[in-house]
């Protein structure tokens, strides 16, 4: 069973300009998550689907972070523009389900550097 | 809300000696914990979980950890590690009925020959 993919691995760009990262879950995966890990930190939610409705986005700063998951499957998440603290590994998960007691799969994340 | 503190960034330890890493939480509710675990150049992996019942769990590698509710504690042991048990691990948790997972900031294993 294939795992949690994700692309790129890792991106180097400058300052304001526009970034997308790609994640396509564990097939029958209906939720999946798009954290943000800082050096040294743990994983922190970003935004969570279940199927292609973002039910949790609290965490994501809307003024130049946007999801989609179009057609509940796949899901990218975009940064425009990127400014320096968004330095950052990006990690998607997914689980069978939505419960908060579900184990989740995780990708090995796109580690994003912005000069 | 929920919390959780992982006292140690990093652990050293020589090959076959035991380890400990210590995972704290703060809730006022039930909770589900977690250690996920991350070898390098790899995604989190789930180690072991306790949801209820018996308050010591298992993994399949030989880890163990222990439910304590008065110490509001879930810390992971081993009694001999291995230089492949070097890796980030996380301890994790979430609130019966809510639905987020809150992860603590990690320790490094560090298995030394």
């Amino acid at each position: 069973e294939a795992g949690v993919v994700q692309s790129p691995r890792y991106k180097i760009i400058e300052k304001k300009q526009p970034v997308a990262f790609w994640c396509n879950p564990i097939s029958g995966h209906n939720t999946l998550y798009w954290y943000l890990q800082n050096l040294g930190q743990g994983p922190e939610l970003l935004i969570r689907y279940e199927n292609e409705e973002a039910v949790d986005d609290s965490q994501l700063p809307k003024d130049r972070f946007s999801a989609e998951r179009l057609k509940g499957v796949d899901s990218t998440l975009k940064i425009q523009p990127a400014e320096l603290g968004d330095s950052a590994v990006y990690l998607c998960a997914s689980s069978f389900g939505g419960g908060n007691y579900n184990e989740q799969f995780f990708g090995p994340g796109t580690r994003l550097t912005v000069l | 809300a929920q919390s959780v503190t992982q006292l140690d960034s990093q652990v050293p330890v020589f090959e076959e000696a035991p380890v400990e890493l210590r995972c704290n939480y703060s809730s006022s509710v039930s909770v589900y914990l977690f250690w996920y675990v991350q070898y390098p150049n790899q995604g989190l992996q789930l180690l072991l979980k306790y949801l209820s019942g018996s308050t010591l769990v298992e993994s399949i590698n030989g880890f163990e950890a222990e439910f304590n509710k008065s110490q509001t504690s879930f810390h992971l042991r081993k009694p001999s590690v291995h230089i492949s048990d070097t890796a980030e691990y996380f301890c994790a948790v979430s609130e019966a009925g809510g639905f987020k997972t809150i992860f603590g900031a990690g320790t490094r294993l560090f298995v030394k020959a």
